[in-house]
């Protein structure tokens, strides 16, 4: 079975520090897709950054850039210079290369302190 | 820049009462998805959607709940006759060429069963 864990219900961080987002995946395939999402309050799900886990190079986009470590299943997110808009629930995700079918992470809710 | 949009924002019912969720996805996308979130628990995947057919579904998609592209530009979930246990926050998503894009996300309706 393909699962995804969120092992941090909740993280903090202090305006403009670095705070990291841990994400472990279970999985058999080989070709998959690997997502993070965010949340802020009342509003959308939108796209934080995504991974090919053919690509052994990190994806990066702007201040977010993941840890993808495909031997040990991990996946993490680092936010470098957190700003208070920043401040959401972030959700892991994992999607194969065949179906439709994505998973998600039960999410950290993350506060960022002025 | 453009969004998946969902009506209602909130719906409350009666058990036993069928429900219709509309999603309008993004006008040039092709796939669409129905997730949803039961408060406290993990978004599921319930459902996706291609060239007018269901291409995928969960076990949680059973016999009450169907999907529906009536018009070219809007996408319905229909709960047939909903439960207690229905309620939860109901996800719309689009993705533009093939399963593997990213998914865009609705703002979600959230559905009370009384």
């Amino acid at each position: 079975a393909q699962t995804v864990t969120q092992s941090q219900p909740e993280m903090s961080v202090q305006e403009a520090e670095t705070v990291t987002l841990s994400c472990t995946y279970d999985t058999s395939e080989s070709d998959y897709y690997l997502f993070w999402y965010k949340q802020p309050p009342s509003r959308q799900m939108i796209l934080v950054i995504r991974q090919e886990a053919y690509k052994q190079q990190n994806a990066t986009e702007n201040r977010f850039s993941v840890n993808f470590q495909k031997a040990a299943k991990s996946f993490s997110l680092k936010i470098s210079d957190s700003q208070l808009g920043d401040a959401a629930m972030y959700f892991c995700a994992y999607r194969t290369g065949n179906n439709n079918d994505m998973r998600f992470g039960a999410g950290t809710r993350l506060t960022v302190k002025p | 820049e453009p969004e998946v949009t969902q009506t209602p924002s909130h719906q409350v019912t009666q058990m036993g009462q069928e429900v219709i969720l509309r999603c309008v996805p993004i006008s040039n996308h092709l796939y669409f998805y129905w997730y949803r979130q039961i408060l406290g628990q993990k978004v599921e995947f319930l459902v996706s959607f291609y060239n007018n057919e269901i291409s995928e579904k969960s076990e949680i998609f059973d016999d009450q709940f169907s999907v529906e592209r009536p018009d070219g530009s809007n996408f319905t979930l229909k709960i047939r006759s909903t439960k207690l246990e229905d309620s939860a926050m109901y996800f719309c998503a689009s993705s533009e060429l093939s399963s593997w894009e990213t998914q865009y996300f609705g703002p979600g309706t959230r559905l009370l069963v009384l």
